[in-house]
C-alpha cells in the first residue's frame, strides 16, 4: 500500500494555458475524490468516482474543468483557459466505503500557480 | 446545507499546555467525523477519524469527542509541543468531507 500519489506536485502556468493534473489511488479503493483549497480555507469538495462513474460535481466544477477516471483506476483533472483565481492546492483523496470505515487517504496535493 | 466552524482560528501557546480545539456543524445527520493536520504547503495528515456510533477516539497525546446531538466536536492535545504546530481541521461525512476552514496553532519553546 503506497498511499495517494499526484502529480505534478508544483505547476506554475500562465494564464489562459491547460493543465493537467494526475491522481493514483490506492489499490482497491473503488471512490475517488478532487478537492480545492485556497490560502487559509478549508478543502472544498469538486467532484467525486465510484469505479469510472464521476456521480457528483460541485458547482464549484465551471465548464473550464474536467474530471475523468476511464478505467476506474487513476483520475485526471484538466483546466482549461486557466484563470489567476484557480490558483490553489488541488488534493485527491480515495476509499473504500464499508459501513465500519468511510475514511478517505489524502494524496499530498498539486500546487497550481497561474501567473 | 452542511456548515462547519472551527474556534479558534488561531491560537498560540507556550510548550506543555493542554489544549482544546472547537468544531461545530448544523447538520447532525453525519457517518462520521474526521481530524487532519496540515503543514504549511502540505497535504492532510489523518489524526482521528470518528464513526458515528462513537463518542471519542485517543491517539496518543489527541482525543477526539464527538456530540452529534449538539452538533459538536473537540480535539484534545495533552501536553503540547513545538512539533505541534500546524493547522487542524475538522470535516464530516455524509460521503464527500465538508470541511471547516481550520485552527492554525503555533507552540512556541
Amino acid at each position: 500500500d503506497t498511499g495517494v500519489s499526484q502529480d505534478p506536485r508544483h505547476k506554475i502556468t500562465k494564464r489562459g494555458q491547460n493543465v493537467t493534473f494526475r491522481c493514483d489511488p490506492i489499490s482497491e479503493h473503488n471512490r475517488l475524490y478532487w478537492y480545492r483549497q485556497t490560502l487559509g480555507q478549508g478543502p472544498e469538495f469538486l467532484t467525486y468516482f465510484q469505479n469510472e462513474a464521476q456521480l457528483e460535481k460541485s458547482r464549484l466544477l465551471s465548464d473550464r474543468f474536467s474530471a475523468e477516471r476511464p478505467k476506474g483506476s487513476f483520475s485526471t483533472l484538466e483546466i482549461q483557459r486557466t484563470e489567476q483565481g484557480d490558483s490553489a492546492m488541488y488534493l485527491c483523496a480515495s476509499s473504500r466505503p464499508s459501513l465500519a470505515d468511510y475514511e478517505q487517504y489524502f494524496g499530498p496535493g498539486t500546487r497550481l500557480t497561474v501567473t | 446545507k452542511q456548515e462547519v466552524t472551527q474556534i479558534p482560528a488561531a491560537l498560540s501557546v507556550p510548550e506543555g499546555e493542554n489544549l482544546v480545539l472547537n468544531c461545530s456543524f448544523t447538520d447532525s445527520a453525519i457517518y462520521n467525523l474526521q481530524w487532519f493536520r496540515q503543514d504549511p504547503g502540505k497535504g492532510l495528515t489523518s489524526l482521528l477519524l470518528i464513526q458515528s456510533s462513537q463518542r471519542e477516539q485517543t491517539s496518543g497525546r489527541l482525543n477526539a469527542s464527538l456530540d452529534k446531538s449538539s452538533g459538536r466536536s473537540t480535539l484534545y492535545i495533552a501536553a503540547s509541543q513545538p512539533g505541534d504546530s500546524a493547522t487542524y481541521l475538522c470535516a464530516v461525512y455524509p460521503d464527500k468531507l465538508i470541511f471547516g476552514t481550520g485552527t492554525r496553532l503555533q507552540v512556541f519553546p
